[in-house]
């Protein structure tokens, strides 16, 4: 079945720093590609997507390009903030009619001043 | 505009217990999804709902059922609960299929005891 694969976390950066988090897939078909942020006691929100393949998502100075012969959807920002700490989720979607999200296991990232 | 509303915040519950969580939104959203997080784990699709009187079973099932009577409600019953139970649930709506967000309430923490 479709599967996501994110680095482990979590993962501690100073502010300014660059950012990556990985994401792999495996789907079969041409799947949608999402990443969803989770702030401290909040729910899910949606960050950016991507939807075929060479699509570059991006929102809030994040960007995520959907690479179909690397099965990848990798999460950058250029300089982090203390306020981007969260749980960042990547996700993909195989279904036409009904959008049935798989999630990565989630990775926790600390922004320290 | 509250967007997606669950209750309760946190809950703890005994073996073989029953309840439901509820969830409700406010955005004319026609469908409707929820979800399980186990610690260090990607949701997990349980059920979903594409308009009221229609619902169906997403990856993970077993153990609950769903109701859909009008388009904002979308309860999730847990009958005789277990500890494999013991996870964090989140509802979500989206206007409709495709690519289209999800919105995510704040999630309802479980415990089985």
């Amino acid at each position: 079945g479709d599967s996501v694969t994110q680095m482990e976390g979590p993962v501690t950066l100073s502010e300014e720093a660059f950012l990556t988090i990985n994401c792999t897939y495996t789907a079969t078909g041409y799947p949608s590609l999402f990443w969803y942020v989770q702030y401290p006691g909040e729910g899910l929100q949606l960050l950016l997507k991507a939807t075929k393949a060479d699509d570059k998502g991006s929102n809030k100075g994040f960007e995520a390009t959907y690479r179909k012969e690397t099965t990848s959807f990798h999460l950058e920002k250029g300089s982090v903030q203390v306020s981007d700490s969260a749980v960042y989720f990547c996700a993909l979607s195989d279904g036409e009619r009904v959008q049935k999200l798989v999630f990565g296991q989630g990775t926790r990232l600390t922004i320290n001043p | 505009n509250a967007g997606v509303t669950q209750t309760p915040k946190f809950r703890i519950l005994k073996i073989g217990q029953s309840m439901t969580l509820q969830c409700t939104q406010d955005m004319n959203h026609n469908y409707m999804y929820w979800y399980r997080q186990d610690p260090g784990m990607g949701l997990k699709l349980i059920y979903y709902s594409v308009g009221a009187g229609i619902t169906d079973k997403g990856e993970v099932p077993n153990g609950y059922n769903v109701s859909r009577s009008t388009t904002e409600d979308f309860p999730l019953r847990l009958e005789l609960a277990a500890p494999s139970q013991t996870s964090v649930y989140f509802c979500a709506s989206s206007y409709s299929g495709g690519t289209y967000e999800q919105y995510f309430g704040p999630g309802t923490r479980l415990t089985v005891t």
